[in-house]
């Protein structure tokens, strides 16, 4: 079947650590995205990328860095520099070219806490 | 003021009830209006999706743009209690990214 897998479902860090959140589609799509989901807040872009090894920052890039090297795959880390990490991290992608962003196939979630 | 503008609720409703979801935004720019459902701890699914103004239907539930009002709703009929979930509005122009509302919890009970 094809979809979005996101791992791991749960994470615990202490603070300070580097953590990577993993994203990978058999869409064939081009384009992905990380969201950050926090109560009250919606959804807010992180980072996004159009095409293998071009990505862009989002509304919200600083503390997290990301790398696009296969189409399949686009894993985010959260440095130590994000102050407030804690939260529900989503993976999304979707065909590029198209008017309407609207279409964006959303993987299961990241939820990280940081202790 | 935030760009979409969509109350969190919760919303509670009976069984069968007909429910309303709306969302305001302040961008005359956007053309692509998307309703989402999401499940407790899950991604967010599309459930709509619609171009400029106009209603569209599909099965139980109907989205309306008004681009003059900058209004947007989603109407389900006959509600079900697995339409208890969170309804995320988004909307977007031509080739830029996605806004999205923060979100109504809906609760359908039997």
């Amino acid at each position: 079947d094809g979809g979005i897998t996101q791992s791991p479902k749960y994470l615990f860090r202490k603070e300070g650590q580097n953590v990577t959140l993993s994203c990978e589609q058999n869409l064939n799509h081009d384009a992905m995205y990380w969201y950050r989901q926090d109560p009250g807040q919606g959804l807010r872009l992180i980072y996004y990328s159009q095409i293998v090894n071009d990505f862009q920052k989002g509304d919200i890039a600083e503390g997290y860095s990301v790398s696009r090297e296969k189409k399949e795959s686009f894993p985010l880390t959260v440095t130590s520099a994000q102050k407030n990490p804690t939260a529900f991290y989503l993976c999304a992608s979707h065909l590029a070219g198209t008017g309407g962003l609207g279409e964006l196939f959303f993987g299961e979630g990241s939820r990280l806490t940081v202790l | 003021q935030k760009e979409v503008e969509q109350d969190p609720g919760p919303l509670s409703v009976p069984e069968g009830a007909i429910v309303s979801l709306n969302c305001t935004y302040s961008n005359s720019a956007f053309q692509y209006f998307m309703w989402y459902r999401q499940y407790s701890r899950k991604g967010p699914e599309l459930l709509m999706y619609t171009y400029s103004s106009g209603n569209k239907e599909d099965g139980r539930f109907t989205a309306q743009v008004d681009k003059s009002s900058k209004y947007i709703s989603l109407f389900i009929r006959d509600s079900q209690p697995s339409d208890s979930a969170t309804y995320l509005c988004a909307m977007s122009g031509s080739f830029q990214k996605l806004v999205f509302g923060t979100g109504t919890r809906l609760l359908v009970s039997p």
